[in-house]
């Protein structure tokens, strides 16, 4: 079956700008998480979703958003970009919310942002 | 404190000896707790996870969990080049305001010698 699909894989904004990033989730997975990955931070964590609804957010600022669609499929958002917001972006799914028994999450390719 | 600290590498070993990464965790009340590996350019794959103090075995991988000491480790046996990657230890921790969510360390590169 399909793996976890980000969309657009490369992409190049400038300061003040925004962007918004896709994820399709394996298909009957219903939570879908997004990580910031810097080589300085490691892996940061955005949010979570699940079933539409947000369950967790990480400590980022407010222009980090997302949102998950009746499909599962998500969208994060970033506005007003900074050069700091240059990273990798991954997304996640799994069939049930973190922290719930064996969570496994399954990675995709990732969005890589550079903003000059 | 970091949540999840790990100690960044690299940690070289030769080809066929036994490699050793280790994370401490900070939430005591933490339950669940995974290793990840990452390829450069590539993103995280699950290699296993533990929940119960002591060793867990999966082929040439053992983790191992020590709840008293906030400590798991990952042995990996029988070190071959292909496992040259970056681990990445992941806890299950509970937030202020209820939930849970995955905490990555920042991982640890391991390179294996010929």
């Amino acid at each position: 079956k399909a793996g976890v699909t980000q969309t657009p894989r490369y992409l190049i904004k400038t300061r003040g700008q925004q962007v918004t990033l896709s994820c399709s989730p394996i298909s009957g997975h219903r939570s879908v998480s997004w990580y910031q990955q810097t080589p300085g931070q490691g892996l940061q964590f955005l949010f979570e979703y699940f079933s539409e609804t947000q369950r967790n957010k990480g400590n980022f600022p407010g222009r980090f958003s997302g949102r998950q669609f009746s499909n599962s499929r998500s969208e994060m958002n970033v506005s007003t970009l900074e050069l700091g917001d240059s990273a990798l972006y991954l997304c996640a799914s799994s069939l049930i919310p973190q922290g719930t028994g064996a969570n496994v999450l399954t990675f995709g390719a990732g969005s890589r942002l550079t903003v000059l | 404190q970091k949540e999840v600290e790990q100690n960044s590498g690299p940690l070289s070993v030769p080809e066929g000896a036994i490699a050793s990464l280790n994370c401490t965790y900070s939430d005591r009340g933490s339950q669940s707790f995974f290793w990840y590996r990452q390829y450069s350019g590539k993103s995280p794959e699950l290699i296993m996870f533990i929940y119960s103090n002591g060793d867990k075995e999966d082929g040439r991988f053992t983790a191992q969990l020590n709840k008293a000491s906030q400590y798991v480790s990952l042995l990996i046996r029988d070190s071959q080049p292909s496992d040259s990657a970056t681990y990445l230890c992941a806890v299950i921790r509970g937030l202020t305001g209820g939930g849970n969510k995955l905490t990555f360390g920042t991982g640890t590169q391991l390179k294996v010698e010929l």
